[in-house]
């Protein structure tokens, strides 16, 4: 059985670039699927951010292009989100899943103050 | 990017209704429409994918349909444990972008 898990800090400062790892057991990151970063707003709105293919080709949505990165490292069967220059604005529940959420880990909440 | 008008916004309902959501995409989708579950607490959970076809291990009183750009999921008989979020996503174009979400409750 498939299980995603999100890592990270829980508070980033504004201005500052905002790290998260999502570590996958039960399937190989590179044998199929796109992987994906989601996000969850207070107030509930959700925003799909991303996913890098099981083929290592991204896709950003194009209102975070400038500041969004998802790398992974095949080796430790992880991927990860950088979102850079974040504001109060990125305080969010932040979701790793495989496909377009096939299958999610159980979140991260991430708070963007001073 | 396309939108995706879900409603209601919140739906009260009591055990054993029939209850149905709707989300209206702003452009053509084909069946490229999930429905998600989210209780408090919990991550979302995958209900229907392909706007009709039902995930694995969801239960069989959950169905969807699709009527030119409308697309409703719908619960024939609604259990205790169906109280929750929920959310459409269209996944025809990237972005991919969810409705507003649906909170379901009991009356």
């Amino acid at each position: 059985e498939i299980q995603l898990q999100e890592s990270g800090p829980g508070l980033v400062k504004p201005s500052q670039s905002l790290s998260l790892t999502c570590s996958v057991t039960g399937y190989t990151i590179t044998s199929g699927y796109d992987w994906s970063w989601i996000r969850k707003f207070p107030g509930n709105k959700m925003e799909w951010m991303g996913y890098i293919s099981n083929s290592g080709s991204t896709n950003y949505n194009p209102s975070l292009k400038i500041r969004i990165s998802i790398t992974r490292d095949t080796s430790k069967n992880q991927f990860f989100l950088q979102l850079n220059s974040v504001t109060t604005e990125d305080t969010a529940t932040y979701y790793c899943a495989r496909g377009i959420g096939t299958s999610w880990g159980q979140g991260v909440m991430v708070t963007v103050s001073s | 990017d396309i939108q995706m008008t879900q409603s209601p916004s919140s739906l009260p309902a009591s055990l054993g209704d029939r209850v149905t959501i709707t989300c209206r995409a702003s452009q053509d989708i084909g069946n490229y429409l999930r429905w998600f579950q989210q209780k408090p607490g919990k991550s979302p959970r995958l209900m229907i994918y392909g706007a009709t076809n039902l995930a694995a291990g969801v239960p069989s009183r959950f169905s969807g349909s699709r009527s030119g750009s409308d697309y409703s999921l719908t619960i024939s008989s609604l259990e205790s444990e169906d109280m929750a979020d929920y959310y459409c996503l269209q996944s025809k174009e990237s972005p991919y972008t969810f409705g507003a979400g649906t909170k379901l409750e009991l009356k």
